[in-house]
C-alpha cells in the first residue's frame, strides 16, 4: 500500500485556470506538508499542517490555498495559474512528537502551465 | 534560519569507484541532518539521518555520512558505487525545536558510468 499518495501525477493546464492537487497519507501521521521543486530541482517548503492546523506558510502567494479536511489529507488549490507555477509539487507527512523526525514523500505532481 | 550548500551540482564516477557528495550547512540553532535520494521521475526517499549519538550513520545500501559539528558538514560517502545509485541526492536539515520543516540543499546529480 502506498504510504503517501498524490493525484493527479501529471497536470497540464492553461494560464488563468484554477486547479487542485490532492494528497493522502495512510501512515497515521499528524503533520503534512507541501513542497515545490522548481525546474532546477530546488526543493522548498510551502506549507505544513499539524492536526488540520496551519503551522508553516512560507511566503507563498495567496493564490495557493491549502486545505486539510482531516489529518490524513492535505489538498492544494491554486487559483489563476501562472507560468511560474510550473513545477513538481510534493506532499509529505511526519509524526511531530517523534524521535524519528523523518518525512515521507509522495510521488509528486508535475504541473505544467501553458 | 537555516541554509544548506551542496558543493557539487554533478558528480560523474565509474562503477565500483568510491564517491563523496559534500554538504555543508549553516544554522543559528541545533539541527537534525538528512540525506534524501530521488531516482528519476520518483519522489524523495530517506537515505539516512543524524539525530544524535554516533556521528557516523549508515544506510542499508552501503552509503554512510558523518556529522562534523565543527565544520558544519554532513558529507555522504560510498566506497563502491553501482549503476543503480544513479540519482539526485539532497542534503537537508531540520531544526531540533519548533515546527518541523526540511531545508534542502540544491541537490547533487550522481551519474554512474559503466
Amino acid at each position: 500500500d502506498t504510504a503517501v499518495s498524490q493525484t493527479p501525477k501529471y497536470l497540464v493546464t492553461q494560464m488563468g485556470n484554477d486547479k487542485s492537487i490532492k494528497c493522502e497519507q495512510n501512515l497515521g501521521h499528524d503533520t503534512m506538508y507541501w513542497y515545490k521543486q522548481d525546474s532546477k530541482k530546488f526543493l522548498k517548503i510551502m506549507f505544513s499542517y499539524n492536526n488540520k492546523e496551519l503551522i508553516i506558510n512560507e511566503t507563498v502567494p495567496n493564490r495557493f490555498s491549502p486545505k486539510s479536511p482531516d489529518k490524513a489529507h492535505l489538498n492544494l488549490h491554486i487559483n489563476s495559474l501562472e507560468l511560474g507555477d510550473s513545477a513538481v509539487y510534493f506532499c509529505a507527512s511526519s509524526q511531530e512528537r517523534s524521535d524519528r523526525r523523518e518525512q515521507y514523500f509522495g510521488p509528486g505532481t508535475r504541473l505544467t502551465v501553458t | 534560519a537555516q541554509s544548506v550548500t551542496q558543493l557539487d551540482s554533478q558528480v560523474p564516477v565509474f562503477e565500483e569507484a568510491p564517491v563523496e557528495l559534500r554538504c555543508n550547512y549553516s544554522s543559528s540553532v541545533s539541527v537534525y541532518l538528512f540525506w534524501y535520494v530521488q531516482y528519476p521521475n520518483q519522489g524523495l526517499q530517506l537515505l539516512l539521518k543524524y539525530l544524535s549519538g554516533s556521528t557516523l550513520v549508515e544506510s542499508i545500501n552501503g552509503f554512510e555520512a558523518e556529522f562534523n559539528k565543527s565544520q558544519t558538514s554532513f558529507h555522504l560517502r560510498k566506497p563502491s558505487v553501482h549503476i543503480s545509485d544513479t540519482a539526485e541526492y539532497f542534503c537537508a536539515v531540520s531544526p531540533l525545536r519548533g515546527a518541523q520543516k526540511l531545508v534542502f540543499g540544491q541537490g547533487t546529480r550522481l551519474t554512474i558510468n559503466p
